[in-house]
């Protein structure tokens, strides 16, 4: 069965950086995009970017341009988010989610449990 | 960016109640409209995507129309299950945006 297994909690220092981790099992890992998605307490979610696992790919969303690296790591599965010079706003729980490869529809359709970032000084 | 907006923000309902919560995109983004269920403390499930497709396991309560701009779920007859927050999410185009979420509270 498909499962995305993700990083255990993080607590930073604002303007640290903070590198998290999801394992994928149960399905060819290279043939499927994945999503990372973050949600702060309470709030909604908000998509971060997506990375190809086959070729390493990436796009960001604008608002975390510079500060955010995806990459993976084939014989491992693994898909890592990199998110650097930390603040209180980035206190948040931080998801993968993988692409379904529907041929015309975007859904996402095996998630982590999350990882939750805590930024305090 | 396209900006999705929902309404109500939260709802209150009684088991074996109809509900239908919507979302509004601030372009058209044809039906480019995915619906997703969480509950407190877990990942987001998929319920419905292109507007109006149920996803595999998805009970039949659930249902998703729209196209362009306006989109509704609906839940036929509530089950206590199906109490948490409902998210839309247009899949148009990057960025990928969410609506802020519904609230389904038992009444």
């Amino acid at each position: 069965q498909v499962q995305l297994v993700q990083s255990g909690a993080e607590v930073k220092k604002p303007g640290a950086s903070v590198k998290l981790s999801c394992g994928a099992s149960g399905y060819t890992f290279t043939s499927y995009y994945m999503h990372w998605v973050r949600q702060a307490p309470g709030q909604g979610l908000e998509w971060m970017g997506i990375i190809n696992p086959s070729g390493g790919s990436t796009s960001y969303a604008q608002r975390f341009q510079g500060r955010v690296t995806m990459t993976r790591d084939t014989p491992t599965r693994t898909v890592y988010m990199e998110l650097s010079s930390l603040g209180s706003e980035d206190t948040a729980v931080y998801y993968c989610a993988r692409s379904s490869g529907h041929q015309v529809w975007e859904l996402w359709d095996y998630w982590g449990q999350g990882t939750l970032v805590t930024v305090s000084s | 960016d396209i900006q999705m907006t929902q309404s109500p923000s939260s709802l209150s309902a009684s088991v074996g109640d109809k509900v239908t919560i919507t979302c509004r995109a601030s372009q058209s983004i044809t039906t480019y409209l995915n619906w997703y269920q969480q509950k407190p403390g877990k990942a987001p499930k998929v319920m419905i995507y292109g507007a109006s497709n149920l996803q595999s396991g998805v009970p039949s309560r659930f249902s998703g129309s729209g196209s362009g701009t306006d989109f509704t779920l609906t839940i036929s007859s509530l089950q206590p299950e199906d109490f948490a927050t409902y998210y839309c999410q247009q899949s148009y185009t990057s960025p990928y945006s969410f609506g802020q979420g519904t609230k389904l509270e038992i009444k």
